[in-house]
């Protein structure tokens, strides 16, 4: 399968506990993203970045949330001092982007979905 | 009592017939405007797009038309098939930033065999 994957798929985690989402972009892509979905709602825009660089970050991305692709490839999203309210599914897509200024299709991943007890 | 969700809007269908899922949107800046649909477990999938100087498009089965007047959007989905039951997302991009899609609310379909 050589679409984006994410890992883990599922994460119960404690409040106050640190989780390391992982995403793994089709391998051309050079644009990653990531999204999150809370039940009933469409996908809020986190962040995303274009090879190793993170070039827009929403005002979602609290300073509990980190994002790095330190070498282009595969990107992980860390929440520190989870909150109930960061229960949702996080997902990640990715792009090729040809160096024009239009929108680019995004291939989405399967989603982690992340529950803070 | 605590929220566990909103209700999506619904739309049932019976096998063969067509369905349209309608769109309202807010951003008369917005430059494109994209169709997904997401199955239970699954992350979104492209359907199709439109570009804000364009008012219809076609696609295999399906066709999503652009109001810009009144900031519409729909897709119809010809002779809808038990595999088009998902959730359905309208989404546009802002001009100012093609890669940041905004999604809208889902809409839930649902196909009667």
């Amino acid at each position: 399968d050589t679409g984006v994957s994410q890992d883990p798929r599922h994460k119960i985690t404690k409040r106050g506990q640190n989780v390391t989402f992982r995403c793994d972009p089709i391998s051309e892509h050079n644009r990653l993203y990531w999204y999150r979905q809370t039940l009933g709602q469409g996908p809020e825009f986190l962040t995303y970045f274009q090879n190793e660089a993170q070039l827009e970050k929403s005002r979602l991305l609290s300073d509990r949330f980190s994002a790095e692709r330190p070498k282009g490839s595969f990107s992980t999203l860390e929440i520190q001092r989870t909150e109930q309210g960061d229960s949702a599914m996080y997902l990640c897509a990715s792009s090729l982007w040809a160096g024009d200024v239009s929108y680019n299709e995004q291939f989405f991943g399967p989603g982690t979905r992340l529950t803070v007890l | 009592g605590e929220s566990v969700g909103l209700h999506l809007p619904t739309l049932s269908v019976q096998e063969g017939d067509n369905s349209i899922i309608n769109c309202a949107y807010s951003n008369s800046a917005s430059d494109y405007f994209i169709w997904y649909k997401q199955e239970s477990g699954k992350g979104p999938q492209f359907i199709i797009d439109i570009r804000s100087n364009m008012d219809k498009r076609q696609g295999q089965r399906v066709t999503v038309l652009l109001n810009k007047t009144v900031k519409h959007l729909s897709l119809q989905i010809a002779a809808t098939q038990p595999g088009d039951s998902a959730v359905y997302f309208c989404a546009e991009t802002p001009k100012t930033s093609y890669d940041k899609v905004i999604f809208g609310p889902g809409t839930s379909l649902s196909v009667i065999p």
